[in-house]
């Protein structure tokens, strides 16, 4: 299974709200994660089951879909939210991610 | 708290084989599915594999037929093994831990701080 993201970087400021898109090229249900990756880290898990916020994770990150299409919201982009953030899919093998968005300081 | 150290060799030459070993420590072994990782400099995350506690395997088919991941249950460790390694399997190597959740909603909670291999002569 093939996950499509948009867009593949975007430009944004303090207090933004941004919102990445996830594409299935088959339906996954609700099989869907999202991480955070900084640079020289490990990713960082945010969602899974496509809206089940992870322990931890600021009420500003949320995500919704099913299906095909997904999306992560993050309602006020904080400086430590500047990052890569990655879709993956684990409806079924092999699990797959997506090819990354990078939120970059406007 | 649980974490997982992963360790292997940094440098390799075309045609070696890659191994990484990956611990996990303050926490059960049982229960979970364990991952290996990659992601090539300034590139995407490529899923390798995983093992269960049982020694249950799933392979991505990109790399299946060089790749075996195994496990050692009395010191809470699984392993990677990479054979005939190119330029192509420079990245850095990352386990994870996969977690079922309700409703059999998987998810990759813990992860390795990642292990640095380069392929090069």
């Amino acid at each position: 299974i093939q996950l499509t993201q948009s867009p593949s970087s975007l430009s944004a400021s303090v207090g933004d709200r941004v919102t990445i898109t996830c594409r299935a090229s088959q339906g996954i249900s609700s099989y869907l994660a999202w991480y955070q990756q900084k640079p020289g880290k490990a990713p960082k898990l945010l969602i899974y089951a496509a809206s089940t916020l992870q322990s931890g994770v600021p009420s500003r990150f949320s995500g919704s879909g099913s299906g095909t299409d997904f999306t992560l919201t993050i309602t006020s982009l904080q400086p430590e939210d500047f990052a890569t953030y990655y879709c993956q899919q684990l409806n079924s093998y092999p699990r797959t991610f997506g090819g990354g968005t990078k939120v970059e300081i406007k | 708290q649980v974490q997982l150290q992963q360790w292997g060799a940094g440098l390799l030459k075309p045609s070696e084989t890659l191994s990484l070993t990956c611990a996990v420590y303050g926490g059960s072994f049982s229960g979970y599915h364990w991952s290996w990782i990659r992601q090539p400099p300034g590139k995407g995350l490529e899923w390798i594999g995983e093992i269960d506690h049982k020694g249950n395997t799933n392979y991505n088919s990109s790399l299946k037929s060089r790749v075996t991941i195994s496990l050692d249950t009395s010191n809470n460790q699984f392993s990677l093994n990479v054979t005939s390694v190119t330029a192509a399997d420079t990245a850095v190597y990352y386990c994870a831990r996969g977690v079922r959740g309700g409703y059999d909603f998987w998810y990759f909670d813990l992860w390795g701080r990642g292990t640095l291999v380069t392929v090069s002569s």
